[in-house]
């Protein structure tokens, strides 16, 4: 079992709808949470953080984080072309030393 | 200019040839990384240094090496390079400060090294 699982889609939605973007993991050590945002031909960008369980808001975006379920989320409200890209989950442990990554959801949202 | 510059961008190159991917940043950030991305797979960490004087292997370093030359610069290397290497490369930097409770570890990427060993 890969230590961080995310269904890699691709997922394609009409402007307007709300996204919905999952990862599980199997570490219980994990207590910070991310999400990156990969456009193409470029690296991957932080878009969210959280740490240890519950939710955070940024405008459209709402990451969710439930440990006892060891399940994340984020959701993306009033989805845009803009927001066309790959979404990163990625975690760690209360150290800093090592990241560990989602192979991505590619999303493509449709004017 | 980028924060994080990576050269060469695209490389093709054959079997058993030795390639160097270099990374230069100016966020004057003491951690580097470098991350290969394949498909289904996400990233992996090949390797990371927290200053010119430390070097780790990360979860699959075998085939590769590194050098910090300077804080600013950190290069990959595959002394002799296989099909199997082909894939896109990132480099990225983080400035963790122990002291900050706010301090997210954010890293931060280049724009990528395609490399494709033939």
């Amino acid at each position: 079992q890969k230590e961080v699982e995310q269904d890699p889609g691709p997922l394609s939605v009409p402007e307007g709808a709300i996204v919905s973007l999952n990862c599980t993991y199997s570490n219980s050590a994990f207590q910070y949470f991310m999400w990156y945002r990969q456009y193409s031909r470029k690296g991957p960008e932080l878009l969210m953080y959280t740490y240890s369980s519950g939710n955070k808001e940024d405008g459209r975006f709402t990451a969710q984080v439930d440990k006892s379920s060891k399940y994340i989320s984020l959701f993306i409200r009033d989805s845009q072309p803009s927001d066309s890209a790959t979404y990163l989950c990625a975690m760690r442990e209360t150290s800093y030393d090592k990241v560990i990554f989602g192979p991505g959801t590619s999303l493509s949202v449709i004017p | 200019d980028a924060d994080v510059t990576q050269t060469p961008r695209n490389r093709i190159t054959k079997t058993g040839k030795r390639i160097m991917l270099e990374c230069s940043q100016t966020k004057g950030h003491d951690r580097m990384y470098w991350y290969r991305q394949d498909p289904g797979l996400g990233l992996r960490l090949i390797y990371y240094s927290f200053d010119v004087k430390d070097i780790n292997k990360g979860e699959i370093s075998d085939g590769y090496s590194v050098s910090r030359q300077a804080q600013a610069k950190f290069s990959l290397s595959l002394e002799s390079a296989i099909p199997n290497q082909t894939a896109l490369y990132f480099c990225a930097t983080s400035d963790v400060k122990y002291s900050s409770g706010a301090n997210t570890g954010e890293l931060f990427f280049g724009e990528g090294s395609r490399l494709t060993v033939l």
